[in-house]
């Protein structure tokens, strides 16, 4: 089975760093994603990790830790347009389909 | 920048009718996805395409479910006997060979009455 958890709701301050964190278990792994969801939009990319480690784009930070099943997305100098969903998805070993986790609405307050 | 479209971006249905959702992916893309989010739930899955076949498919993509590439530049979802359960944003991606990135479309809201 798959199962994909992250905090529901999380809120900050426009200039803050915020960390959310997913965790995961899966029947295989071949990738896991973040990906931004403003509301009533689509999905739009953020990173893609799929071995140990930090990868870094901009303000955007991504960890990722197989052997625990762990994830983090760090955002760094927040801003207003920073509020949004944000989506841990995992692609399993069996195909290029993502399962998604139900998203972290992250607020973001001056 | 190339963009994946869905048209329409707004459908209402009655129950048991037909509906064909309509996608034009990134032009040199060949893997093609559809996704569906019911409101104030997760994206989930349906099904995924590659050389004119479904390659991937969940439980929700039974029968009433049907995905083409009708030609060369549009994928469809065609949802037939609507239920009011079907009533979700579809969302349809594309990859590029050789790249981890779906690119998302602006979605369909499918409203069934």
């Amino acid at each position: 089975g798959q199962n994909i958890d992250q905090p529901t709701e999380m809120t900050a301050t426009e200039g803050a760093i915020v960390q959310i964190n997913c965790t995961y278990q899966t029947s295989g792994f071949n990738g896991l994603f973040w990906y931004q969801q403003h509301a009533g939009e689509a999905p739009t990319f953020l990173s893609y990790n799929v071995l140990d480690g930090l990868e870094e784009k901009g303000r955007f930070s991504s960890f990722l830790s197989r052997s625990k099943g762990y994830s983090y997305l760090l955002l760094k100098e927040l801003q207003m347009k920073d509020s949004a969903s944000y989506l841990c998805a995992v692609r399993p070993l069996a195909g290029t389909a993502l399962i998604f986790g139900k998203g972290t609405t992250l607020s973001v307050s001056s | 920048e190339p963009e994946v479209t869905q048209t329409p971006s707004h459908q209402v249905t009655q129950m048991g009718q037909e509906v064909i959702l309509r996608c034009v992916p990134i032009s040199n893309h060949l893997y093609f996805y559809w996704y569906r989010q019911i409101l104030g739930q997760k994206v989930e899955f349906l099904v995924s395409f590659y050389n004119n076949e479904i390659s991937e498919k969940s439980e929700i993509f039974d029968d009433q479910f049907s995905v083409e590439r009708p030609d060369g530049s549009n994928f469809t979802l065609k949802i037939r006997s609507t239920k009011l359960e079907d009533s979700a944003m579809y969302f349809c991606a594309s990859r590029d060979t050789g790249t981890h990135e779906q690119f998302f479309g602006p979605g369909t809201r499918l409203t069934v009455l």
